[in-house]
């Protein structure tokens, strides 16, 4: 069951703050987060393995509900370099085989 | 040190031909996988080996076909290739962990089918 990601695209001015949601029909056992570069392969950026778990890495941090069975993920003062598409990914039931949402483009201009 | 290599970079071929991706990781890990991307940024999970094993096994035509031959390679063999099957592959490699683990991905291959 494919992870919901919304929103599908957001475009920000640099310094502005953007959330990316994910959620699930399913029991989320854990939610993976890798951000793509235009022509580049995804580059993971973190993963929540608990439910109530945070995370953060520079102005990036993610928290993840699993009551709710979603995640989301935190862009705080926009960079131009975090434009890119980020993907959410669940692996199904547990094991290794990551399913991936459709992921959300962002953009950030000058 | 590149980390998970994969060659060709880029591969244009016909309809009907066979072909292979040649995928590689230094890293140690124990788990490989392939990954297809679609024209619509769709990443979706091919195959998955892990200490040769193969684990995951999704519905992909059986035209295509992975080989580990150690736990450092997977390779991916495609027959009789299709329109369709145009879309960037990546590879990438794990240390296998139950709720999934950082997954390092190939730069990819974009294989266009003319």
């Amino acid at each position: 069951q494919q992870p919901v990601q919304s929103p599908q695209a957001v475009i920000l001015r640099e310094g502005e703050d953007a959330v990316i949601n994910c959620s699930s029909s399913k029991a989320l056992y854990s939610v993976h987060w890798y951000r793509q570069k235009h022509g580049e392969a995804p580059v993971f950026l973190m993963i929540l393995l608990k439910g109530g778990e945070q995370k953060g890495h520079e102005k990036i941090s993610a928290s993840f509900n699993e009551k709710k069975q979603q995640s989301s993920l935190y862009l705080t003062a926009s960079q131009l370099s975090y434009s890119g598409t980020y993907f959410c990914g669940t692996p199904l039931g547990g094991s290794e085989k990551l399913v991936f949402g459709k992921g959300t483009k962002l953009t950030v201009n000058p | 040190d590149t980390a998970v290599s994969q060659t060709p970079k880029y591969l244009v071929t016909q309809m009907g031909n066979d072909k292979s991706i040649k995928c590689e990781q230094n890293l140690g890990h124990d788990t490989m996988y392939w990954y297809k991307q679609d024209s619509k940024k769709f990443l979706k999970i091919m195959f998955s080996y892990n200490n040769k094993e193969l684990i995951i096994n999704e519905t992909v035509p059986n035209r295509f076909s992975p080989k580990s031959p150690d736990k450092a390679h997977l390779n991916l063999h495609i027959n009789s290739l299709e329109l369709g099957d145009s879309a960037v592959y990546f590879c990438a490699s794990s240390h296998r962990r139950t709720g999934g683990n950082e997954q390092f991905f190939g730069p990819g291959t974009r294989l266009t089918v003319l």
